[in-house]
């Protein structure tokens, strides 16, 4: 079966700790997407890769990292500069070359102890 | 700058009722819009979308959009809801890229 799969799905953070969020794709999509969801604020855009090698920042990447060495996987570094990383992460795919829909994997909720 | 709002943070509606869910963008660009689903603690399941073509769009589970340029509106409707469409739905827009910007979301609760 073809998705996205992302682990683990509960991770626990103690404060100025590090963590990293695995997402990995076998949809064989050259885009991959890090969103944020917060209660009542929708989805907001943390790094995305349109390309192996290569990622932009998004409109919340401070306090977080990314790496994009592989097209299938995107992990994302919760850094401890991040001051509020409680949220639900999710991670996204899609074919970067037409307008095609994003599919979306499982999520992660982060909670820090 | 991109934006999609969301008129309506919760509604509730009853079991076997119509129900529309707003969606208001901003662009001076041609977007492609998007209704996707999301159950409790869940990822996202695409709904429907509009990319070109008939402004009419229908989707899985009985639900359609219509796109309408002059008032820069997708609204998402169902003619008859049920117990499963509980969920929360969120519209999105995608630009002539590959950045997506999607609205604070509606909470849709149907009740018995």
């Amino acid at each position: 079966d073809g998705g996205i799969t992302q682990s683990p799905k509960y991770l626990f953070r103690k404060e100025g700790q590090n963590v990293t969020l695995s997402c990995e794709q076998n949809l064989n999509h050259d885009a991959m997407y890090w969103y944020r969801q917060d209660p009542g604020q929708g989805l907001r855009l943390i790094y995305y890769s349109q390309i192996v090698n290569d990622f932009q920042k998004g409109d919340i990447a401070e306090g977080y990292s990314v790496s994009r060495e592989k097209k299938e996987s995107f992990p994302l570094t919760v850094t401890s500069a991040q001051k509020n990383p409680t949220a639900f992460y999710l991670c996204a795919s899609s074919i970067s070359t037409s307008v095609e829909t994003q599919y979306f994997g499982p999520g992660t909720r982060l909670l820090v102890l | 700058a991109q934006s999609v709002t969301q008129l309506d943070s919760q509604v509730p509606v009853f079991e076997e009722a119509p129900v529309e869910l707003r969606c208001n963008y901003s662009s001076s660009v041609s977007v492609y819009l998007f209704w996707y689903v999301q159950y409790p603690n869940q990822g996202l399941q695409l709904l429907l979308k509009y990319l070109s073509g008939s402004t009419l769009v229908k989707g899985i589970n009985g639900f359609e959009a219509e796109f309408n340029k002059s008032q820069t509106s997708f609204h998402l409707r169902k003619p008859s809801v049920h117990i499963s469409d509980t969920a929360e739905y969120f519209c999105a827009v995608r630009r002539t890229g590959n950045q997506f910007y999607f609205g604070t979301g509606t909470s849709l609760t149907v009740i018995p």
